[in-house]
């Protein structure tokens, strides 16, 4: 139980095109997801929080307008990430928990890279 | 004083032993409590909940919270080469709705 699927795995593009990751909760509602960064050997570093219907909140430093997300459903969260730069490159994980002291369940990354 | 703390490791134990990994935290309100597994190059795994003071068992992992102390363990028995991993400590805050990581403590099981 507690499946969270994110897709695509693995994204490369060119600088200044908009790329949306998508995250799924398969077999639970998720009435919050996250969104995290990952820099190689270094910790997550959340970016953002979402609640079904509401507007994301996000953290001190992430820009929302470069990092669109949206939370239409209590099954899907996605993140656009706005004309990306070479500087964006990352992996990008999201994590998704069913109530307010339920354990986060993370789905399996996309790691993107802007050439 | 940071909000979820570990040793970063790495950590070396070898194959066969136990391997004790500890964090932690500032919040003393705080509630709920996790561990998570993350293999380099993947997102993390969650291993163990752990709500209430004392030990808590799921085969050779044990997680213990000691509230009072603001502390919280995993103990994982008979380590194998691939539990070598980063493990992640990380606390549900009384004051809203996040949950912090610590940085992780990297561990090392040496065959």
């Amino acid at each position: 139980g507690a499946v969270v699927s994110q897709h695509p795995s693995w994204v490369i593009c060119k600088s200044g095109t908009s790329v949306k990751i998508e995250c799924r909760s398969l077999d639970f509602q998720a009435t919050t997801m996250f969104w995290y960064r990952q820099f190689p050997k270094q910790s997550l570093m959340l970016m953002a929080t979402s609640n079904e219907g509401s507007k994301a909140t996000y953290e001190q430093g992430v820009e929302k307008d470069k990092f669109l997300i949206n939370h239409a459903s209590l099954t899907l969260s996605t993140l656009t990430v706005t004309s990306a730069h070479p500087e964006d490159s990352s992996f990008y994980i999201c994590s998704a928990r069913a109530g307010r002291y339920q354990p986060q369940h993370f789905g399996d990354g996309t790691r993107l890279s802007i050439l | 004083q940071k909000e979820v703390e570990q040793n970063s490791g790495p950590l070396s134990v070898p194959e066969g032993a136990i391997a004790s990994l500890n964090c932690t935290y500032s919040d003393r309100g705080s509630q709920s409590f996790f561990w998570y597994r993350q293999y380099s190059g993947k997102s993390p795994e969650l291993i163990m909940s752990i709500y209430s003071n004392g030990d808590k068992e799921d085969g050779r992992f044990t997680a213990q919270l000691n509230k009072a102390s603001q502390y919280v363990s995993l103990l994982i028995r008979d380590s194998q080469p691939s539990d070598s991993a980063t493990y992640l400590c990380a606390v549900k805050l009384n004051r809203d709705d996040k949950i912090i990581f610590g940085k992780g403590t990297r561990l090392h099981i040496l065959p």
